[in-house]
C-alpha cells in the first residue's frame, strides 16, 4: 500500500527553464495539496484540486505557476520561467476526502542555478 | 500575517523527560489542530489531531491538548526517546477541507540519551 510518491525527488534547472513536479497520490485518495517550503520556514500551502478539478489556488503565486490533477495519472505542479527565488522544498499530500488528515509525500527539492 | 506561530525554534530534553512543544494560534475560524513530525529530507508525517470540540487527545506517548480560549495548543511527549529528535509542526485547518492547513514554522526537539 504505497503511500504519496513524488517525482522527482531532487531537479535543477537553470533560470528561464520549466520545472515539472509531479505527485502520485495514495491509492484511492482524490484530493491532493500542494505546499512549498522555503528554507528555514514552515510549509505554506498552494493549491488545493480533486479530480480534474482546482478547488482552491488561493497559495499560488498569480504567474508561471500552474497545477492539474487529470482523470487518469498524476498531479503535475508545473513552474514555467523559474528564478532562483522558487528553490524550495515542494510537497504534495493527499487524502480520501475534505474531512479526513493528509498524508504526505518525501518532496521535490527543486534547486534553481 | 502568521497566523499559527511556534515561538520555540528549538527545545532539549533529556531521554525519558517529557517534551512540550508549544503552538499558539489568531485565526478563530480554524476547527480543526494537526501535529506532523519531520525528518531531513522527508516529508512530514502526521502524529496526532484534535478538533475544536475537544480539548485533548491522547495516542500512546503522545497527548495533545487545545486551549480555545488562549487559542494556544501543545503536544506533549511522555517518555521522550532519542528517535523523537526531529522538526515538529503545528498546523491547523477548517472550512474549505482539513488538508488546507497553515502550518507554524516548526520547532527542532532534540532527545538526549
Amino acid at each position: 500500500n504505497a503511500g504519496v510518491m513524488q517525482n522527482p525527488r531532487h531537479l535543477v534547472r537553470r533560470r528561464g527553464q520549466e520545472a515539472r513536479l509531479r505527485c502520485s497520490p495514495v491509492k484511492g485518495h482524490s484530493h491532493v495539496y500542494w505546499y512549498r517550503q522555503l528554507p528555514e520556514e514552515g510549509l505554506k500551502f498552494m493549491v488545493y484540486l480533486q479530480k480534474e478539478n482546482i478547488i482552491d489556488e488561493s497559495g499560488m503565486p498569480k504567474e508561471r505557476f500552474s497545477a492539474e490533477f487529470p482523470k487518469e495519472g498524476p498531479s503535475i505542479l508545473r513552474i514555467q520561467q523559474v528564478v532562483r527565488g522558487d528553490s524550495a522544498a515542494y510537497f504534495c499530500a493527499s487524502s480520501h476526502d475534505k474531512n479526513t488528515e493528509a498524508f504526505f509525500g518525501q518532496g521535490t527539492r527543486l534547486t534553481v542555478v | 500575517d502568521q497566523q499559527v506561530k511556534q515561538n520555540s525554534p528549538s527545545l532539549s530534553v533529556q531521554e525519558g523527560r517529557i517534551s512540550i512543544l508549544n503552538c499558539d494560534y489568531t485565526n478563530s475560524m480554524f476547527d480543526y489542530f494537526l501535529w506532523y513530525k519531520k525528518y531531513p529530507a522527508e516529508g512530514p508525517t502526521f502524529l496526532i489531531s484534535i478538533s475544536s470540540i475537544k480539548d485533548k487527545n491522547e495516542d500512546g506517548r503522545f497527548t495533545v491538548f487545545l486551549n480555545k480560549s488562549a487559542k494556544h495548543l501543545s503536544l506533549h511527549i511522555v517518555p521522550s526517546q532519542p528517535g523523537d529528535s526531529a522538526v515538529y509542526f503545528c498546523a491547523a485547518g477548517g472550512g474549505t477541507s482539513y488538508g488546507k492547513l497553515t502550518f507554524g514554522q516548526g520547532t527542532i526537539l532534540t532527545v538526549h540519551p
